[in-house]
């Protein structure tokens, strides 16, 4: 079956413009993870949603950071006034139900903020 | 607080000889660890998971991992290296109660020659 699909693979974004980063979860799973992973780093945990609603967005740096999954099924990541420091491969996990361990990964998205 | 340290970033080996991949974790509650390797341009994959049951835990493609609590380890272990084994892993430890929010090392790029 499909996989966790994220669009787009590559975008090169101005420093100060906004941004919009898209995740399709494999079907059915309810819970929905974003990560960001920088060059030489694991992944680093942004937030996580349960259905709907955003059950831990503890690992968003900052206000310019937000997601939604409106639908409880694709989410979109949002970076307003990107910066360069932003620049990283950005990562969305699913899982088929809240609590179960493995968390099946999209190819990720990489973003370079110039 | 959780972390974990992945001993070496990078390792060599020769096609046919084993793996050892290593990894010490710190965590005030009973952990939960993981394995997952990512390839180039690839989603990143679990390899293995441990969740309290048997300390030897078996995984994909011939990978086993061993939770010693007195060491505090979780070493990757495979007997004999084939060429697609070549990827980079990452040794990932869960929140404390939490295995929602991941928590990784900063991973071992495994080079396998011929």
């Amino acid at each position: 079956g499909a996989g966790v699909s994220q669009t787009p693979s590559n975008k090169v974004t101005e420093k100060g413009k906004y941004v919009e980063l898209r995740c399709d979860p494999i079907s059915g799973h309810t819970a929905l993870y974003w990560y960001r992973q920088s060059l030489g780093q694991g992944p680093e945990f942004l937030i996580y949603f349960q259905g709907t609603g955003a059950a831990d967005d503890s690992g968003l740096p900052n206000d310019r950071f937000f997601a939604v999954r409106p639908e409880g099924s694709v989410s979109t990541l949002k970076i307003q006034r990107t910066e360069r420091g932003d620049s990283a491969v950005y990562l969305c996990a699913s899982s088929p139900y809240d609590g179960a361990y493995e968390q099946y990964f999209g190819p990720g998205t990489r973003l370079t903020v110039t | 607080a959780q972390s974990v340290t992945q001993l070496d970033s990078h390792v060599s080996v020769s096609e046919g000889t084993p793996v050892l991949l290593r990894c010490n974790y710190s965590s005030s509650y009973s952990p939960s660890l993981f394995w997952y390797v990512q390839h180039p341009n690839k989603g990143l994959q679990l390899l293995l998971k441990y969740t309290s049951a048997a300390t030897l835990v078996k995984g994909i493609n011939g990978f086993e991992a061993e939770f010693k609590k007195s060491e505090t380890s979780f070493h990757l272990t495979k007997p004999s290296a084939h060429m697609s084994d070549a990827a980079e892993y990452f040794c990932v430890v869960s929140d404390a109660g939490n295995n929602r929010k991941l928590i990784w090392g900063l991973g071992t790029s495994l080079a396998v020659n011929p």
